[in-house]
């Protein structure tokens, strides 16, 4: 039973372009949620989604972020017009949501580097 | 600002030692994981504590939650070189389903 799956693992971006980040969950894992950690620092939480529902978008940035988990494929993180500040590793969980607690399992992470 | 705060924010022992990291935290809680994470990697799941349990034990890892303190203890016992890496505790807050991490606490197990 393969783990969360990241790709890519390692993403340069000069400032400007888009950045697009894929997760694929764990098998039968319907929600999936998107950190940021930036260097030296815990994560944050930015999304969770369910399959064609944004459930809690409360720590994504209002401008240039955006994500989606459509019914078919990977949840996708979007990031228009990258700058600097973006720079950070964005891990992946996912949880099948069917006990409590909830359990989220981590993907490897993607480390944007915007130059 | 953070709901979970790790101290020490570094700690660095010799191999075989114990290593007792704390988190507090500021409100209530359904439950407290704590996760490792080595340099560069992701994380891993180390352990979850119910708000209704005081203490959980797994292999070498002893991991104690006091409610009325807002605050859990992870102790690493006979600490190894391949525990060297990051401890995070993270906080599901109360009918939330993200969680809200710490700072983190470097460890660093001297060979």
């Amino acid at each position: 039973n393969a783990g969360v799956m990241q790709n890519p693992r390692h993403l340069v971006r000069r400032r400007g372009q888009e950045a697009r980040l894929r997760c694929s969950p764990m098998k039968g894992h319907s929600h999936v949620y998107w950190y940021r950690q930036l260097p030296e620092e815990g994560l944050k939480f930015m999304v969770y989604l369910q399959k064609e529902n944004i459930i809690d978008e409360s720590g994504m940035p209002k401008e240039r972020f955006s994500a989606e988990f459509p019914k078919e494929g990977p949840s996708i993180l979007r990031i228009q017009q990258v700058v600097r500040g973006d720079s950070a590793a964005y891990f992946c969980a996912s949880s099948p949501r069917l006990t409590q607690p909830i359990e989220q399992y981590f993907g490897p992470g993607t480390r944007l580097t915007v130059t | 600002s953070q709901q979970g705060e790790e101290d020490p924010q570094a700690l660095s022992i010799q191999e075989g030692e114990n290593a007792t990291m704390n988190c507090s935290y500021k409100t209530s809680i359904n439950n407290l994981q704590w996760y490792r994470q080595n340099s560069g990697r992701g994380l891993v799941h180390l352990i979850l504590i119910r708000s209704n349990e005081r203490e959980k034990h797994s292999g070498r890892l002893r991991v104690t939650l006091d409610t009325s303190k807002k605050s859990s203890s992870l102790l690493i016992t006979a600490s190894r070189a391949a525990d060297t890496a990051s401890y995070f505790c993270a906080t599901a807050l109360g009918g939330s389903e993200k969680l809200v991490f710490g700072k983190g606490t470097k460890l660093t197990v001297n060979p």
